[in-house]
């Protein structure tokens, strides 16, 4: 029944490692986005991607990237993890932008750690 | 884009109904009024949202103020279950196409049995 899926719940990387992180979604969601939520922090978006059109927050780090090789699936990757990277990554998707479709189904989020 | 102001906490007894405010005095005429809440370990996941009228669905409750400044979200009979952190957002709704949800940082509800 899960209709934004993200793997693996728990990712452990090493301090400068790349680590890839993935989501995937049987909504066919035209949009999709990255949410990055430190601990006891509220969500925070790095970006998102409608359908191809790539749309990067002015404050995230050019550390994070994003593919989107299909309507289903989106990666997020992270080039050289520090320690301040640790966090839950959340993906989300909603049918397009605009208030009236801006209703956003979440992934259950990454946890990732950086050793 | 206009800020929410929201307590850091509440407690409520269970089964008792719940009001949880949200204060939006720079809303402009066009934002949206999300909640959205976040239950321990999971993602967010959308309670409700509305323009002008109060909404009711399933879940909850939407009033909001005649001048906009203000909303509360109403649990009519809240159960365990939904212990979370509440979020109030706004969705600016005039740049269309460009609309995103920023979180901000949220009620923890606490449900006491």
């Amino acid at each position: 029944d899960a209709m934004v899926i993200q793997n693996p719940r728990y990712q452990v990387t090493q301090f400068g490692k790349p680590v890839t992180l993935s989501c995937s979604q049987t909504l066919n969601h035209n949009v999709m986005y990255w949410y990055q939520q430190k601990s006891s922090q509220a969500p925070k978006l790095l970006f998102h991607y409608y359908d191809k059109d790539f749309n990067n927050e002015a404050d995230t780090p050019d550390n994070f990237q994003s593919r989107r090789p299909n309507t289903s699936f989106c990666f997020l990757d992270i080039r050289s993890p520090g320690l301040g990277d640790a966090a839950m990554y959340l993906c989300a998707t909603s049918r397009g932008l605009g208030p009236a479709n801006e209703k956003l189904f979440f992934g259950s989020g990454t946890q990732l750690s950086v050793l | 884009d206009a800020k929410t102001t929201q307590p850091n906490s509440m407690e409520s007894n269970e089964e008792e109904p719940v009001h949880l405010p949200c204060n939006h005095s720079t809303i402009s005429g066009t934002d949206y009024i999300h909640w959205y809440r976040q239950l321990p370990s999971q993602g967010p996941e959308y309670v409700i949202h509305g323009l002008t009228s109060n909404v009711n669905n399933r879940m909850a409750s939407l009033a909001i103020a005649e001048d906009r400044k203000s909303s509360t979200l109403i649990l009519h009979r809240a159960t365990l279950r939904d212990a979370a952190v509440y979020y109030c957002i706004l969705s600016p709704g005039a740049n269309f196409g460009n609309e995103k949800l920023t979180f901000g940082t949220g009620t923890r509800l606490t449900i006491i049995p």
